[in-house]
């Protein structure tokens, strides 16, 4: 099967601008995640989505980050406008409604931001 | 709330040898699930192996296993055999198994040095 689709692999942006991620979840997976993993440290939860419903955005700073799930499928990570503590990893993945089963990771964007 | 923790920054094993990562966790809940993510350079995270609370057999996988001790909230990874392909960062994460909506909580990682 297809994994996670992620893009852009890199981005580089000014402090202030806005940049948008992208994410394509393994085909039947109801929930969706992104994830931030600051360079050394574990990857922390920004929102789940279960379908095109909003779970869990309890960490999301959301005076500048917004994401949305419209059509339960694809999904879009937004940052406006950027802080250099955004420098980052963005993980996005999916998972079954198993909860034994783990979650499928895409390859992430790498963020920084000067 | 619940944490999750690897005291270990980084590990360093020769070939061929074994090696174990540790990870304890805090949490008051008696149902969920534990697992073990590695991350290579590519950065894609990928399971490696998973633990259920309710059972007591510890979990392998090929050369990967578990020593799982719940009263200790002790979730340990075992890599025998070590292989220079299995250089990178090792996470430990939690999910409570009934509610919350499967959230994975993180480890801050061990980053594994293979030697040949």
């Amino acid at each position: 099967e297809a994994g996670v689709a992620q893009s852009p692999r890199y981005k580089i942006i000014e402090k202030r601008q806005s940049v948008a991620f992208w994410c394509n979840p393994i085909s039947g997976h109801a929930t969706l995640y992104w994830y931030q993993q600051i360079l050394g440290q574990g990857p922390k939860l920004l929102i789940q989505f279960q379908n095109n419903g909003v779970v869990d955005d309890s960490q999301l700073p959301k005076d500048r980050f917004s994401a949305e799930r419209l059509k339960g499928v694809d999904s879009t990570l937004k940052i406006q406008p950027a802080k250099l503590e955004d420098s980052a990893v963005y993980l996005c993945a999916s998972s079954l409604d198993s909860l034994a089963g783990g979650y499928t990771f895409g390859s992430g964007t790498r963020l920084t931001v000067v | 709330a619940q944490t999750v923790t690897q005291s270990q920054p980084e590990m360093s094993v020769q070939e061929a040898e074994t090696v174990t990562l540790s990870c304890t966790y805090d949490t008051s809940e008696s149902d969920y699930y534990l697992f073990w993510y590695k991350q290579p350079p590519s950065r894609q995270m990928i399971l490696v192996i998973r633990q259920e609370a309710y059972k007591q057999q510890n979990a392998t996988e090929n050369r990967f296993s578990v020593n799982f001790q719940k009263a200790a909230k002790s979730f340990s990874l075992k890599i025998s055999d070590s292989q220079l392909g299995d250089a990178a960062m090792y996470f430990c994460a939690y999910r409570r198994g009934n509610t919350g909506g499967f959230k994975t909580i993180f480890g801050a990682g061990t980053r594994l040095f293979v030697k040949a």
